[in-house]
């Protein structure tokens, strides 16, 4: 049984560029989270997705999108980059039906560097 | 806001010390809360978890106990060995704004040397 997937494992992208991250969630999960953790930090919330639409979001700006599909994979898409967006992004796939009781597994993240 | 206050590290302990992480928070309602950990280039594994007040989650020698009255969850481990060396994050999850995303701390790091 596969766990949370992400592709690419590393990124190196210039200011001002866009780029677009990948997630499969582990297998029969459909509700997919985003989480930015810059380094010595812990991860910070981006956004959710539950059947194809985002339906929570936390303190990221407007370059910051997203897309769920209905497979349930996800992407994340940052424009116009800022060498503040240099972090680790991990994706994190849970059940809906477990709620706030069940757990969010994550995969093993995307490396982006901005310079 | 919903928030989780860890112990600043790095924590440096002999192997078989006593490892004992603080962990306390602030949120409206009653959240689910966590232990996760994060070995070096990896990405975030559940270690424990426990979902109402006085539950006791444990794990590989791990435990924390869900303390309502003092809005605490510490990870405990009677022996610590040198491959538990990593960064230990606490975190909660509440039902918001209808999704149920997690809050994080900043991370503890742990170093055990022989």
């Amino acid at each position: 049984d596969a766990g949370v997937t992400q592709s690419p494992t590393h990124l190196i992208k210039t200011r001002g560029q866009q780029v677009t991250l990948r997630c499969s969630p582990k297998s029969g999960h459909d509700t997919v989270s985003w989480y930015q953790q810059a380094l010595g930090q812990g991860p910070q919330f981006i956004f959710q997705y539950y059947e194809e639409e985002e339906r929570q979001r936390g303190n990221f700006p407007d370059r910051f999108s997203g897309h769920q599909f209905p497979n349930y994979s996800s992407e994340l898409n940052v424009n116009a980059l800022l060498l503040g967006d240099s972090a680790l992004y991990l994706c994190a796939s849970s059940l809906e039906t477990t709620g706030f009781l069940g757990e969010q597994y994550f995969g093993p993240g995307t490396r982006l560097t901005v310079t | 806001g919903n928030s989780v206050t860890q112990m600043e590290g790095p924590v440096t302990l002999s192997e078989e010390a006593f490892l004992t992480i603080n962990c306390t928070y602030t949120a409206t309602g009653y959240p689910s809360l966590f232990w996760y950990v994060q070995y070096p280039g990896e990405g975030l594994q559940l270690l424990l978890k426990a979902t109402k007040a006085d539950d006791k989650g444990s794990n590989k020698g791990f435990e924390a106990t869900y303390r309502k009255e003092t809005t605490s969850f510490h990870l405990e481990k009677g022996s610590v060995q040198v491959s538990d060396s990593a960064v230990y994050f606490c975190a909660l999850m509440a039902l918001t704004g209808g999704g149920n995303k997690l809050t994080f701390g900043t991370g503890t790091q742990l170093k055990v040397e022989l």
